[in-house]
């Protein structure tokens, strides 16, 4: 399977609100409500912040909502903030019966 | 809170195998939940290897597929990623990680770094 479709970078100013999106195809992104989103800082290990196109583990803040249309995935980020600069990343089940799961390439938000 | 570890070695030759476990804490592998192996390149990108279930139940990337094992030993709760004939390409940060699909991938490790030496 292909790798999703992310744009290589983002950017906004504290306060700002900025999306993210994640394009696949029909038979990943957009045959299925699995969608999960992954913030990584450098040198940690990635953190779930949102499951099934739209939910939040405990302990993320509302700050970070998940959507979907057709095809594309999106994480939108509300009221930038400093410590929300990091690499993105999306993944989505890619059926056919197979626990098969494909990552986006990374989107990295600068937060200016 | 549930806490994962990698553990294996650092270095490995290039056409051998590496071998690397996932030791997991405060938390019975046997209760449920999928348990994972996703890898990642410097600089690159996130790759998912394969995943195990409790009960041996086992998914494979289909790119990886021909040269991956992953089994489970619920006596020591852990669970294990051997990758045979291994090349540069394979050179990554290896994380275990527990969850799948659907809820996604919710605890990780601190992740591994393996370099394959000719």
């Amino acid at each position: 399977q292909s790798a999703l479709t992310q744009p290589r970078s983002v950017s906004g100013s504290p306060g700002q609100s900025v999306t993210i999106s994640c394009t696949g195809t029909s038979s990943d992104v957009g045959g299925y409500n699995y969608v999960s989103w992954y913030q990584q800082h450098p040198g940690k290990a990635p953190k779930l912040m949102t499951y099934e196109v739209s939910k939040r583990p405990s302990g993320v803040p509302d700050r970070f909502s998940g959507s979907k249309s057709g095809n594309t995935a999106s994480l939108t980020i509300s009221g930038l903030q400093a410590e929300d600069e990091a690499d993105y990343y999306c993944c989505s089940y890619v059926g056919s019966d197979t626990f098969a799961v494909v990552f986006g390439g990374g989107t990295k938000l600068t937060v200016l | 809170q549930v806490q994962l570890q990698e553990s294996g070695p650092g270095l490995v030759k290039s056409s051998e195998t590496l071998s690397l476990t996932c030791a997991v804490s405060d938390y019975s592998i046997s209760s449920d939940y999928y348990w994972g192996w996703i890898r990642q390149p410097p600089g690159k990108g996130l790759e998912w290897i394969g995943s195990i279930y409790h009960s041996g139940s086992t998914y494979y990337n289909p790119s990886l597929k021909s040269r991956v094992t992953i089994s489970v030993d619920t006596s020591k709760n852990q669970f294990s990623l051997k990758l045979s004939s291994v090349t540069a390409a394979d050179r990554s940060v290896y994380y275990c990680a527990r969850g799948g699909y659907r809820y996604g991938f919710d605890s990780w490790g601190q992740g591994t770094l393996v370099t394959v030496s000719s």
